[in-house]
């Protein structure tokens, strides 16, 4: 049974565009967010992450919104660059537990 | 602050041999390592969990007397994968949490290819 659904798969957006990765999760006791960005032969690294209090956390370029209710939380790449291009992974946890991971998403952010 | 390092990042080793990957925290004491196995564009797949100086927790399916997880000090786990064979070539990543935190901190990842 997969916990946390991330969709798309794949993504295609060209330089300046917004990228949009959605995640949705099952189990209401998850506590904790995280975004992993993954470069090709590398190992996944945190980007950024969010807890249930919040709707909405930004830093930077990047903007993860929460909706408690529907179970669902995603990731906005603002102004999308060559660099992003990357897998980005959501996850979820409940507390210090060992985080469920979505499938991933590939982006490519074409000049 | 909070580097976890791999060693080695790559390896080729024929089958029916043994290969040692060593994951270690830099600048912090973890209190638990985790070992993943990721194959081409898939997601990580959690093989087992360490704590120091008790063994590893073994994920369902993944056999304990292939994988051997040594986890001898609180910067230091290592993942020995016995009588690799060609179906064992996978990127293999370590993390590990300092103090129960929420995050993970990932290495760099191993790739090992079995020949």
């Amino acid at each position: 049974q997969q916990q946390v659904k991330q969709s798309p798969q794949s993504l295609i957006v060209q330089k300046g565009g917004i990228s949009i990765i959605n995640c949705a999760y099952e189990n209401t006791a998850f506590d904790y967010f995280p975004w992993y960005q993954q470069f090709p032969g590398k190992g996944p690294a945190l980007l950024i992450a969010i807890r249930p209090d919040v709707s909405e956390k930004k830093e930077g370029r990047f903007t993860i919104s929460f909706n408690k209710s529907a179970k669902q939380f995603s990731l906005h790449i603002m102004d999308s660059q060559p660099g992003d291009s990357a897998t980005y992974f959501c996850a979820a946890s409940r507390g210090s537990y060992i985080p469920t991971f979505g499938r991933g998403t590939s982006l490519i952010v074409h000049p | 602050g909070a580097v976890v390092s791999q060693h080695p990042s790559w390896v080729i080793c024929k089958s029916g041999t043994s290969v040692k990957i060593e994951c270690r925290s830099l600048d912090f004491q973890a209190t638990t390592m985790f070992w993943y196995r990721q194959f081409p564009k898939q997601s990580l797949m959690l093989m087992a969990t360490s704590n120091e100086g008790s063994k590893a927790t073994y994920e369902q399916g993944v056999e304990k007397d292939k994988f051997l997880i040594n986890h001898a000090s609180l910067t230091l786990s290592t993942l020995t994968v016995t009588s690799a064979h060609p179906e064992d070539s996978s990127f293999y990543i370590c993390s590990a949490d300092w103090d129960r935190s929420y995050e993970q901190y990932f290495g760099p990842g191993t790739r090992l290819t079995v020949t």
